[in-house]
């Protein structure tokens, strides 16, 4: 089981309708979870990152974390075309592991 | 706004060529990671320094080496390049804790 996994897509929503993005992770022990982007060609961008349990709003973006479930999900409200990258969840294990995991990431297309 | 410079955009070698890639940031970060990308396999963490003259492997040290010898500057070396390290190579940064990658814009290294 990969310590990260994301479906790979492509996932293609309608502009204006809302993408939901999934990832699961296998350590119990993780503390912190983190979305990027990453447009083609291009290196990864800071989304949001998502520490508690909950939901974490910004704008159109929405985390949210399950921790029992190991289930962090990136919701996109108001899609729009320039929403349409391959999007990254990481994870860092536990406290005192200072590094990142990253899933394969999901290919986003917004249909205008 | 932090600012992770990698030495060169593209870069083309002969196989068994000795390789560097040179990272440096500018936000006085103690972490600092190599990752490579590539399709279908996601981020793959090659190395990571969390201090001057500390490293720690990844997950797919084989074939690389690492050097830091200044707070700011990572380096990354291919001691006998070949095909199979054509790749695009990510530097990145962050402060201890929770924080946030803080990626460079890639480094794409072809070696023929």
């Amino acid at each position: 089981q990969k310590e990260v996994e994301q479906n790979s897509g492509p996932l293609s929503v309608p502009e204006g309708a809302i993408a939901s993005l999934n990832c699961t992770y296998s350590d119990r022990g993780s503390q912190s979870f983190f979305w990027y982007r990453q447009y083609s060609g291009k290196s990864p961008e800071l989304i949001m990152f998502i520490y508690s349990n909950g939901d974490k709003e910004d704008g159109r973006f929405t985390a949210q974390l399950n921790k029992a479930s190991q289930y962090v999900s990136l919701l996109i409200r108001d899609s729009q075309p320039s929403d349409s990258a391959t999007y990254l969840c990481a994870v860092r294990s536990n406290f005192g592991n200072e590094k990142l995991t990253f899933g394969t990431g999901t290919r986003l297309t917004i249909i205008p | 706004d932090v600012k992770v410079t990698q030495s060169s955009r593209y870069l083309v070698k002969r196989t068994g060529e000795k390789v560097f890639l040179e990272c440096v940031q500018d936000m006085d970060h103690e972490n600092m990671f190599w990752y490579r990308q590539d399709p279908g396999l996601g981020l793959r963490l090659i190395y990571f320094s969390y201090d001057v003259k500390m490293k720690e492997k990844g997950d797919i040290p084989e074939g690389y080496s690492v050097s830091r010898e200044k707070k700011e500057r990572f380096s990354l070396i291919l001691e006998s390049a070949s095909t199979n390290q054509t790749s695009m190579y990510l530097c990145a940064s962050r402060p201890p804790g929770d924080s946030p990658l803080h990626f460079g814009n890639g480094t794409r290294l072809t070696v023929t």
